[in-house]
């Protein structure tokens, strides 16, 4: 069975600029959550979405936003980027927030912002 | 607010030595831990989980971890480490839903 796959795997851009990045669960997972790891740090979360409501938000700015399609897929968008942005963005996915499933993350997207 | 701290940012050990990676946690509440592996430019794999019940909770690839809640602390083990071990290694704690708080993070080196 495929795993979490995110796309792109690497991505550059200038500051400004505004990327989407993509998720797709593993096969009947509906929660799916977004964690920024900037180098040599703990990956932080950003988001948490179920059957395509947004259901946390971590201490980020509103450049972030995120969104689930029916198919249970997610994008994270970030506007006007800045240097700070550049990090390795996780996906994961579980079958069920609300009764702590395991979390399967996803080798992730990394980031540069130049 | 729920916290972990990682006690060593760094450790090193020998080929077929003790691992012991170390991990505190702050929660209000009785708290979900977790340990994950991070391999080179890939992503986070669970190790191991408590929730309750047990525990010695036993993972995957020889680790185990032993949850103390005299102590707060939640330490990560395995009794002979060996060259594929080496990697970041990251203590998390969650209370609710899927937000998982992630400490900074212990690389282990593995001495030949």
């Amino acid at each position: 069975d495929a795993g979490v796959t995110q796309s792109p795997t690497h991505l550059i851009k200038t500051r400004g600029q505004h990327v989407t990045l993509r998720c797709s669960p593993i096969s009947g997972h509906k929660s799916v959550s977004w964690y920024q790891q900037v180098l040599g740090q703990g990956p932080q979360f950003i988001f948490q979405y179920y059957e395509k409501e947004e259901r946390g938000r971590g201490n980020f700015p509103d450049r972030f936003s995120a969104r689930q399609f029916p198919n249970y897929s997610s994008e994270l968008n970030v506007n006007a980027l800045l240097l700070g942005d550049s990090a390795l963005y996780l996906c994961a996915s579980s079958l069920d927030f609300r009764t702590n499933q395991p979390q399967h993350f996803g080798d992730g997207t990394r980031l540069s912002i130049l | 607010a729920q916290s972990v701290t990682q006690l060593g940012s760094h450790v090193s050990v020998s080929e077929g030595a003790l691992v012991l990676l170390r991990c505190n946690y702050s929660s209000s509440v009785p708290p979900y831990l977790f340990w994950y592996v991070q391999y080179p430019n890939q992503g986070l794999q669970l190790l191991l989980k408590y929730t309750t019940g047990a525990t010695l909770v036993k993972g995957i690839n020889g680790f185990e971890a032993e949850f103390k809640k005299s102590e707060t602390s939640f330490h990560l083990t395995k009794p002979s480490a060996h060259m594929s071990d080496a990697a970041e290694y990251f203590c998390a704690v969650s209370d609710e839903g899927d937000k998982i708080i992630f400490g900074k993070g212990t690389r282990l080196h593995i001495l030949p």
